[in-house]
């Protein structure tokens, strides 16, 4: 299964932008690329996904690399909300492999 | 609409026994995975069932069984408890088996072996 690499922490303040990095350089042309966000005490939450372009909703952006090694998870206006593991995961096929995640911490 | 609901919240056993858990789909989606989720750790994938089968299984030992009924509610089964096996237990359900499918989870079981 191809692999994802994510920085293990990071820090924002509320009402600024986040930018969660994800690399995967093993990626294969059908793999879709997902991200879910784990809060405390409760089980995953789906965020985003995308194929190869970028994508928009409601809670978040994702903007995947031109040759999609790398992704980006893009929340617009962090709040204290938002403070959860996030987790990018490569997905062919409906089993998901997860990583460790990205654990985000919010300053008010 | 009822999301993906789990059985027990939570439960403790002692090492040896045998656990069940159970796992009720969200409405309108018929396939059903399961994960063990360690202290620390991201989630682990166990098995999948589609159509009352199992599709695709993780790195588990067969002491980990499961069942999917034709309601598309489903169960974990684990035989001879180990100490290792205390972890939170996830269920996710999904329409069908496709890579760009939606998984909802439930809050999960969190067992704990003594």
């Amino acid at each position: 299964d191809a692999k994802t690499t994510q920085p293990n922490s990071m820090e924002s303040n509320e009402e600024e932008p986040v930018h969660l990095p994800c690399n995967h350089s093993t990626i294969s042309g059908t793999d879709y690329i997902h991200w879910y966000r784990q809060l405390p005490s409760q089980g995953p939450e789906y965020v985003i996904h995308g194929l190869t372009s970028n994508v928009n909703n409601r809670m978040a952006s994702l903007a995947i690399a031109e040759d999609r090694k790398s992704s980006t998870l893009i929340l617009h206006r962090a709040t204290l909300r938002d403070a959860a593991v996030y987790y990018c995961i490569l997905r062919n096929n409906n089993d998901m492999r997860f990583g460790a995640g990205t654990r985000l911490t919010v300053k008010p | 609409d009822a999301g993906v609901t789990q059985s027990p919240t939570h439960l403790i056993k002692t090492r040896g026994q045998q656990v069940t858990l159970r796992c009720s789909p969200k409405s309108g989606h018929d396939t059903v995975s399961w994960y063990q989720q360690a202290l620390g750790q991201g989630p682990q994938f166990i098995f999948q069932y589609y159509e009352e089968e199992e599709r695709q299984r993780g790195n588990f030992p067969d002491r980990f069984s499961g069942h999917q009924f034709p309601n598309y509610s489903s169960e974990l089964n684990v035989n001879a408890l180990l100490l290792g096996d205390s972890a939170l237990y996830l269920c996710a359900s999904s329409w069908g088996t496709s890579g760009r499918d939606t998984q909802y989870f439930g809050p999960g079981t969190r067992l704990t072996v003594l």
